[in-house]
């Protein structure tokens, strides 16, 4: 069984560009999360999709969004990159059901300079 | 207000030597335990889990956890570390999947380094 795919792997981009983030989850799962990965920072909810909508959010500005698709998979856009927004961002999916485990991908590593 | 505290920032232990890694959640329902390792540069992935009935719980790569109500603690043990168990840990707490609180809610981590 396939796990969790990130794409790209690395993905370096100026200030003030947008980088979209994609990640395809395990088969038959409906939830995707996102996480940002800051050095220092651990791990921080970004946005949580289940069924093609945003149940929940983290504590991040407007300019983090993203979306679900009918087949579950999931995109991240970030909008005006800042510098701060270098990290690791990880996507997990998990079954649509109480108590279930999350399961990560690998990550894509943005780099704004 | 839901959180789980992880202590130790980093912890250094001699190869062959006992390990506990401690977490503490604050939860107001039912919590659903989970931990986590992370290799450098890697994702997440899961050790073991408790959701209910024996407190004391069996994961991957020789680890356990065991789950104490009454001290709001779910302690990761392993016997005897292997050079590969260097890397970052985290504890989570999660619960009712459509609840408002339904995000599984990360630790800040434990660093784990091997001393050979």
């Amino acid at each position: 069984e396939a796990g969790v795919t990130q794409s790209p792997t690395h993905l370096i981009k100026t200030r003030g560009q947008q980088a979209t983030l994609r990640c395809s989850p395990i088969s038959g799962h409906t939830s995707v999360y996102w996480y940002q990965q800051a050095l220092g920072l651990g791990l921080q909810f970004l946005l949580w999709y289940d069924e093609g909508e945003e149940r929940n959010r983290g504590n991040f500005p407007p300019r983090f969004s993203g979306r679900q698709f009918p087949n579950y998979s999931s995109e991240l856009n970030v909008n005006a990159l800042e510098l701060e927004d270098s990290a690791l961002y990880l996507c997990a999916s998990r079954l649509g059901r109480t108590g279930s485990e999350q399961y990560f991908g690998p990550g894509t590593r943005l780099t704004v300079t | 207000a839901q959180s789980v505290t992880q202590p130790d920032i980093h912890i250094t232990v001699s190869e062959g030597a006992s390990l506990e890694l401690r977490c503490n959640y604050s939860y107001g329902a039912t919590p659903y335990l989970f931990w986590y390792v992370q290799s450098p540069g890697q994702g997440l992935q899961l050790l073991l889990k408790y959701f209910s009935g024996d407190t004391l719980v069996q994961g991957i790569k020789g680890f356990e956890a065991e789950f104490k109500r009454s001290q709001s603690s779910f302690n990761l043990r392993k016997p005897s570390v292997h050079w590969s168990d260097a890397a970052e840990y985290f504890c989570a707490v999660g619960g009712e999947i459509y609840s408002s609180a339904s995000k599984i809610i990360f630790g800040s981590g434990t660093r784990l380094s091997i001393r050979p």
